[in-house]
């Protein structure tokens, strides 16, 4: 059974600080896609990153890196030097091919002035 | 630029009540989906769509349906809405399996429903 846990329900940062968001996955399949996604209190998911299972290069975009490990099937987030526009909720997500994901509770970051 | 759009933000209706969910991309995208949201629980898949006319049911498919008669339509039906049916529904869509990039799915603004 493929499964998405995010441990961490809440953090809560001061700005300027790094933040990490923890993401861990079981699957069974050799072959499948990691995302992460962001949800503004808007409401709309928003994505931020696909990684497949062969690529475990990390990937860094601005403010924000992924760290993938498959040795502790863990596809971690970092945010640097965190933002008040940071606040959200953040989801971690498995896809194995039947075009379906799979995702974490999610975490919800706070970022204060 | 990607773009999936819900017919509503908000939807306030009374038990019993049909209630239509209207949701459409303009991707081109062959693959839709409807996922209900609950604090807790993250996102949960109702029903998926790979073409017209076709339909899978996802891990909470109970007390709902739904219709695809054109490609960037995709409708979810609660025939007779409970109050346990209150939630934040998302509509997503995504390209068919021989695409580039085609497990990235994408997502609209969201519908909060509640059920009186």
């Amino acid at each position: 059974a493929q499964k998405v846990t995010q441990a961490q329900t809440e953090i809560s940062v001061v700005e300027k600080e790094d933040v990490t968001l923890d993401c861990v996955y079981e699957t069974r399949d050799t072959t499948y896609y990691l995302f992460w996604y962001k949800q503004p209190p808007s409401g709309e998911l928003v994505f931020l990153i696909r990684r497949n299972s062969f690529d475990e290069q990390n990937e860094i975009s601005g403010r924000y890196s992924w760290n993938f490990q498959k040795s502790t099937s863990s596809f971690n987030f970092t945010i640097t030097a965190s933002q008040v526009v940071d606040s959200a909720v953040y989801f971690c997500a498995l896809n194995t091919g039947f075009q379906k994901l799979v995702f974490g509770t999610g975490t919800r970051l706070l970022v204060s002035p | 630029d990607v773009k999936v759009t819900q017919s509503s933000r908000y939807l306030v209706k009374r038990t019993g009540e049909k209630v239509f969910l209207e949701c459409v991309q303009d991707m081109d995208h062959e693959n839709m989906f409807w996922y209900r949201q609950d604090p807790g629980l993250g996102l949960r898949l109702i029903y998926f769509s790979y073409d017209v006319k076709m339909k899978e049911k996802g891990d909470i498919p109970e007390g709902y349906s739904v219709s695809r008669e054109k490609k960037e339509r995709f409708s979810l039906i609660l025939e007779s809405a409970s109050t346990n049916q209150t939630s934040m529904y998302l509509c997503a869509s995504s390209l068919p399996p021989r695409a580039s990039e085609r497990e990235t799915q994408y997502f609209g603004p969201g519908t909060r429903l509640l059920v009186l």
